[in-house]
């Protein structure tokens, strides 16, 4: 089957570094994406890897490495307000199947002062 | 800018009852989707649209209808709920596009209640 690993809970101190993983079994592999919630609102669009290696936007860096089939999340200079639940996502089918993504379950950082 | 809408915010529907949540992008999205949030599931996708006009099954489409008669509006219907449909749902949209598939923005959620 289909499956997104990450762990269910992190924690950290505000100004830490934190590393949020994610390994995944898929049929296909079309790209690494994550996403943040708070609280249950309306996850957003934080980083997305096609290629090994990484990116890195601003506090958020995302690292892919495909012969692994594993990514992880980095996050820098933590502060209060990155409190949330971290998704990784993978889009399993080619450009012409579109864009069918498969979420892991979240990993929810808790930052401490 | 709206991006996406979703309506109702929350609903308590008796089982056995239908109802139609409605979606509606003003980003000219050509792809959108019916995820549902369940505690400690994630996100699953429930049917999506590649292109107005064309339907698709997600993870669990079961108990789920959806058309996508223009570009911009996405309902998703359940013809006879059952407690088990208890959830919250997301509505996305995305661009067309290898890049661009993997980039969805998300609607503020409804909030149903099956009893």
């Amino acid at each position: 089957g289909q499956s997104l690993e990450q762990p269910s809970e992190v924690t950290a101190v505000e100004g830490a570094i934190v590393q949020i993983n994610c390994t995944y079994q898929t049929s296909g592999f079309y790209g690494l994406s994550w996403y943040q919630q708070h609280d249950g609102g309306a996850p957003t669009f934080l980083s997305y890897n096609a290629l090994d290696g990484l990116e890195e936007t601003g506090r958020f860096s995302s690292f892919l490495s495909r012969s692994d089939s594993y990514g992880y999340l980095l996050l820098q200079e933590l502060q209060m307000k990155d409190s949330a639940s971290y998704f990784c996502a993978v889009r399993d089918e080619a450009y012409n199947q579109g864009g069918k993504l498969i979420f892991g379950q979240g990993t929810e950082l808790s930052v401490k002062p | 800018t709206a991006g996406i809408t979703q309506a109702p915010t929350s609903q308590i529907l008796a089982a056995g009852r239908s109802m139609t949540l409605r979606c509606t992008q003003d980003m000219r999205h050509n792809a959108m989707y019916w995820y549902r949030q369940d505690l400690g599931l994630g996100l699953r996708l429930i049917h999506y649209s590649n292109t107005a006009g064309t339907t698709g099954k997600g993870e669990v489409p079961d108990g789920y209808s959806v058309s996508r008669a223009n570009t911009d509006d996405f309902p998703l219907t359940l013809a006879s709920a059952v407690p088990s449909q208890t959830s919250v749902y997301f509505c996305a949209s995305s661009g067309k596009g290898t890049d661009s598939y993997n980039e969805q923005f998300f609607g503020p959620g409804t909030r149903l209640t099956v009893l």
